[in-house]
C-alpha cells in the first residue's frame, strides 16, 4: 500500500499565497493530481500531471513536484477557495489519494 | 458535454449487498476508464478500483478485493459497483469517476449515499 501525507489545515489571509503539500516514497517519479471539495460537492480536478491546469480553472492555482513532495499553490488566494485540498497518485495501477488539507481562507 | 450520473441513494442492512450504477451521459466510455471512489462522513477520499471497459481491464484496491464487483456495459455506457457484506464501516457517499490512462480524474459524478444500518 502507497502512503501520501498531507497536513491535515493550511491557513491563509485573502490576496495571499497559500501553499499545501503532499509527500510520499518516490513522488517525484509518479505523476500527481489535485482535488478541491467544497461541502457538499463532489470533488473538482484543479491540477493535474504536477503541473498542468484543467480548462477553466483559474491560472492562481498551480503545481509542482520535486523531491518526494508535491506542492499545490494558490497565489492570490480568494475567499471562494476555501475547501478541502487532496493530492492523488497511482502506484502498480491502484489509486491513492492523501488524508486531504483543509484550506481556511480568513 | 460528458456527465457521469449516478443512481439514487440506498440503505442496507448489514450483511447485504449494494450496486450502485453511473452511467455515461453524453457520450460513450471511448478509452476511458471508470473509477469508484467512496467517502465516510466526513473523512477523505479513497479509491475502491477501476474497470477501462474497452478492455475489460479490471484494478482493485487490496482492502477491497474479494468484496467488490466493479462491471460495465458497454451498450449503454454503464458502470456499476457491487459491494457485498456490507458493515456500518460503509456507509459513505460512492463516487464514479472518470480518467483516461492513468492520467486524471477529470470528470466526477454526483454521488450516492449508501447508509448501512440495522
Amino acid at each position: 500500500s502507497y502512503e501520501l501525507t498531507q497536513s491535515p489545515s493550511v491557513s491563509v489571509s485573502p490576496g495571499q499565497k497559500a501553499s499545501i503539500t503532499c509527500s510520499g516514497d518516490n513522488l517525484r517519479h509518479k505523476y500527481v493530481s489535485w482535488f478541491q471539495q467544497k461541502p457538499g460537492q463532489s470533488p473538482l480536478l484543479v491540477i493535474y500531471r504536477d503541473d498542468k491546469r484543467p480548462s477553466g480553472i483559474p491560472e492562481r492555482f498551480s503545481g509542482s513536484n520535486s523531491g518526494d513532495i508535491a506542492t499545490l499553490t494558490i497565489s492570490g488566494t480568494q475567499i471562494m477557495d476555501e475547501a478541502a485540498y487532496y493530492c492523488q497518485a497511482w502506484d502498480s495501477s491502484a489509486g491513492f489519494f492523501g488524508g486531504g488539507t483543509m484550506l481556511t481562507v480568513l | 458535454q460528458v456527465q457521469l450520473v449516478q443512481s439514487g441513494a440506498e440503505v442496507k442492512k448489514p450483511g447485504s449487498s449494494v450496486k450502485v450504477s453511473c452511467k455515461t451521459s453524453g457520450g460513450t466510455f471511448g478509452n476511458f476508464a471508470i473509477n469508484w471512489v467512496r467517502q465516510a462522513p466526513g473523512q477523505g477520499l479513497e479509491w475502491m478500483g477501476r474497470i477501462t471497459p474497452v478492455l475489460d481491464i479490471r484494478n482493485h484496491a487490496q482492502e477491497f478485493q474479494g468484496r467488490v464487483t466493479i462491471t460495465a456495459d458497454k451498450i449503454t455506457s454503464t458502470a456499476y459497483m457491487e459491494l457485498r457484506s456490507l458493515r456500518s464501516e460503509d456507509t459513505a457517499v460512492y463516487y464514479c469517476a472518470r480518467d483516461e490512462n492513468f492520467k486524471a480524474f477529470d470528470i466526477w459524478g454526483q454521488g450516492t449515499l449508501v447508509t448501512v444500518s440495522s
